[in-house]
């Protein structure tokens, strides 16, 4: 089964600072692919990046990037130059599509940005 | 383009009575998930349907079902409603799953 495991259930970060959002996961498989979502309080989830198990470069998108570590089995997200539309809950998630297009969500960290 | 649309928003049902919400995918989009959303249980996987075909399903008893029409629209339904059904239920859309889905905004369902 796979599982994934965020540690940090609340966090805070002042405007423009960088902050890091940790995610650990557990699975024998080894071609996947894991995401970090928001949701803000408007409850939609907004996926903000994606990364493919199989490549080794790690994903950016402007002022988000992952820090992939497949041995460790750890995929952790950073956000530079936080802004206070950053404030929500972000999930990382795992997908495995050998057995089907199903998310394993971690737990969540709420993440607010202090003006 | 439009994006994933739920229907209604919120919904109050009472103890034993059935329930269906509906969720409209982007256009194109042939896979669409639901999710149900708890501050106890966080997100869990209800079902996946592609082509009108449930691919997957999740733990959940069979008072939970859903189906896809041809036009890619999806409902789900919950029968027999319990008080621990009350939640979050979010659809999500993707032609290619490991591109990620995107989501809708989600209906809250409250039991009472």
């Amino acid at each position: 089964a796979q599982t994934v495991t965020q540690s940090q259930p609340e966090m805070s970060v002042q405007e423009a600072e960088t902050v890091t959002l940790s995610c650990t996961y557990d699975t024998s498989e080894n071609n996947y692919y894991l995401f970090w979502y928001k949701q803000p309080p408007s409850r939609q989830m907004i996926l903000v990046i994606r990364q493919e198990a199989y490549k080794q470069q790690n994903a950016t998108e402007n002022r988000f990037s992952v820090n992939f570590q497949k041995a460790a089995k750890s995929f952790s997200l950073k956000i530079s130059d936080s802004q206070l539309g950053d404030t929500a809950m972000y999930f990382c998630a795992f997908m495995n599509t050998n057995t089907g297009n199903q998310f394993y969500f971690g737990t969540g960290t709420s993440l607010t940005v202090i003006p | 383009k439009a994006g994933v649309t739920q229907t209604p928003r919120y919904l109050i049902k009472t103890r034993g009575q059935q329930v269906t919400l509906s969720c409209s995918p982007i256009s194109g989009h042939r896979s669409v998930s639901w999710y149900q959303q708890t501050p106890g249980q966080g997100l869990q996987f209800l079902f996946e349907y592609f082509s009108e075909t449930q691919r997957n399903k999740g733990n959940f008893p069979g008072r939970f079902s859903g189906r896809q029409f041809s036009n890619s629209r999806s409902e789900m339904n919950v029968s027999t409603l319990e008080l621990g059904d009350s939640a979050l239920y979010l659809c999500a859309s993707a032609s290619r799953g490991s591109e990620g889905y995107t989501f809708g905004s989600g209906t809250r369902l409250t039991v009472v």
